[in-house]
């Protein structure tokens, strides 16, 4: 059964500080796997997208990483704001972006205090 | 900067009423889908299209109909909304887009039934 599973379901940090993120998923076949970040109330917006190749990806104090031999990926948040506060989703595309569906994890809740 | 639009943002209803969650998209997409998705939980696929006069059932059922007249609406209508009802409604959509093959998300609509 293609699954995501997020690790932790909740995070506190202080502000400055950084954070990692886990997903573990089990679809297959793989295509792309993306992490996005939503706001409450808010729709996702997208921080990266990975293909198989593809090891790691930045996007500004947000990198992300993926290992397709072990189905693991993480986000790491470097020097956390208050705005990073937000829910912190994995997905996970089969076959292409294309043709394929996503396949959504239930999201991390991430809250920066002061 | 949302290039997919959704209204309302909010909408308190009575039971009985027949509504319509509106939903477009300015970047020529093809795909447009409709998620259903509660507090702290997974987002779920309701419905999907993938051009005009297209429309097809998600994985999750769900007694709201959507329509595909024109390639940039995509509007779900429930004809007579219950509590059940109640949730975050997103739409999304897909294709490409000047910086790759793109997947983006409304900011969705919270729907309550009361």
């Amino acid at each position: 059964k293609n699954q995501v599973e997020q690790s932790p379901q909740s995070l506190i940090i202080l502000e400055g500080k950084n954070c990692t993120l886990q997903c573990n998923y089990t679809v297959s076949p793989f295509s792309n796997l993306r992490w996005y970040k939503q706001d409450t109330g808010r729709g996702p917006v997208s921080l990266t997208i990975m293909t198989f190749s593809e090891n790691t990806k930045s996007n500004g104090r947000y990198t992300a990483t993926l290992d397709a031999d072990t189905k693991q990926s993480s986000l790491h948040i470097t020097a956390s704001q208050l705005s990073d506060s937000a829910s912190y989703i994995c997905v996970v595309s089969d076959r292409g972006s294309t043709l394929g569906r996503l396949y959504f994890g239930r999201g991390t809740q991430l809250t920066v205090w002061p | 900067e949302a290039d997919i639009y959704q209204t309302p943002r909010y909408l308190v209803i009575g039971t009985g009423k027949k509504i319509t969650l509106e939903c477009s998209q300015t970047m020529g997409h093809d795909k447009m889908y409709w998620y259903q998705q509660d507090p702290g939980m997974e987002l779920h696929l309701i419905h999907y299209s993938y051009g005009v006069n297209s429309t097809e059932k998600g994985d999750l059922s769900s007694e709201s109909t959507v329509s595909r007249i024109r390639t940039e609406h995509f509007p779900l209508t429930l004809e007579s909304a219950r509590p059940s009802h109640t949730s975050q409604y997103l739409c999304a959509s897909s294709g490409q887009t000047g910086r790759g093959y793109g997947y983006t998300f409304g900011s969705g609509t919270r729907l309550t039934v009361v």
